[in-house]
């Protein structure tokens, strides 16, 4: 199998606090992990691409002070919020890839973030 | 840059079959994708299609491509009530590179 969890699922904060989201492969190593988000009723947009050990690369438009991304290792990536605003409340969806799979995307269930 | 367009809304009558349409416009575009998402859940790949081919079929769904016209669909037979959900398509030039989505087809299935 090739299953994706995310830590939490859903998360409610106040404004101005810091989020971190978590991001594992449980059953295969990841060689690429991807950070989108999705505002309701439209599409996801991919933020950032991440590989263990080294800097993720950022779409254009977000701020990596903001997002800061970290891939510790082939199973964990983990995206922080800093400093959350009401506007970044949105759903966060990780994905990774395997070598052995054409590197399809697997997709985790998304972490509902609600800042106040 | 690259866009990929699909209506927002289809409802179909259960049994009857489904087809949500989809446009891209990057041409150099490699893989083709279908993903289901239902609601509250993250996205489950249903299939993908190479760009040198014209049609997949697995099971209920089929996959029809027009590389010219840069058009893709997605057929559901004897649509059922768990089909309901939202279908993106997507495209990526390179499989290891960024897919870009839809802005997804919401499927709804009356009795």
């Amino acid at each position: 199998g090739a299953v994706v969890s995310q830590h939490p699922s859903w998360v409610i904060c106040k404004s101005g606090t810091s989020v971190k989201i978590e991001c594992r492969s449980l059953d295969f190593q990841a060689t690429t992990m991807f950070w989108y988000r999705q505002f309701p009723k439209q599409s996801l947009m991919l933020m950032a691409t991440s590989n263990e050990g080294s800097k993720a690369t950022y779409e254009q438009g977000v701020e990596k002070d903001k997002f800061l991304i970290n891939h510790a290792s082939l199973t964990l990536s983990t995206l922080t919020v800093t400093s959350a605003h009401p506007e970044d409340s949105s759903f966060y969806i990780c994905s990774a890839t395997k070598l052995d799979s054409y590197n399809e995307q697997f997709f985790g269930p998304g972490t509902r973030l609600t800042v106040l | 840059g690259e866009d990929v367009e699909q209506s927002l809304f289809l409802s179909v009558r259960e049994g009857d079959s489904s087809v949500i349409n989809c446009t891209y416009t990057d041409s150099s575009s490699t893989y083709l994708y279908w993903y289901k998402q239902e609601p509250g859940a993250g996205l489950q790949l249903l299939t993908y299609i190479f760009s040198n081919m014209d049609m997949k079929q697995d099971q209920r769904l089929t996959v029809l491509l027009n590389k010219k016209d840069k058009h893709l669909s997605l057929r559901i037979a004897d649509t059922q009530t768990g089909d309901s959900a939202i279908y993106f398509c997507a495209e990526s030039n390179s499989s290891a590179s960024k897919i870009i989505f839809g802005s997804g087809t919401r499927l709804s299935i009356r009795p």
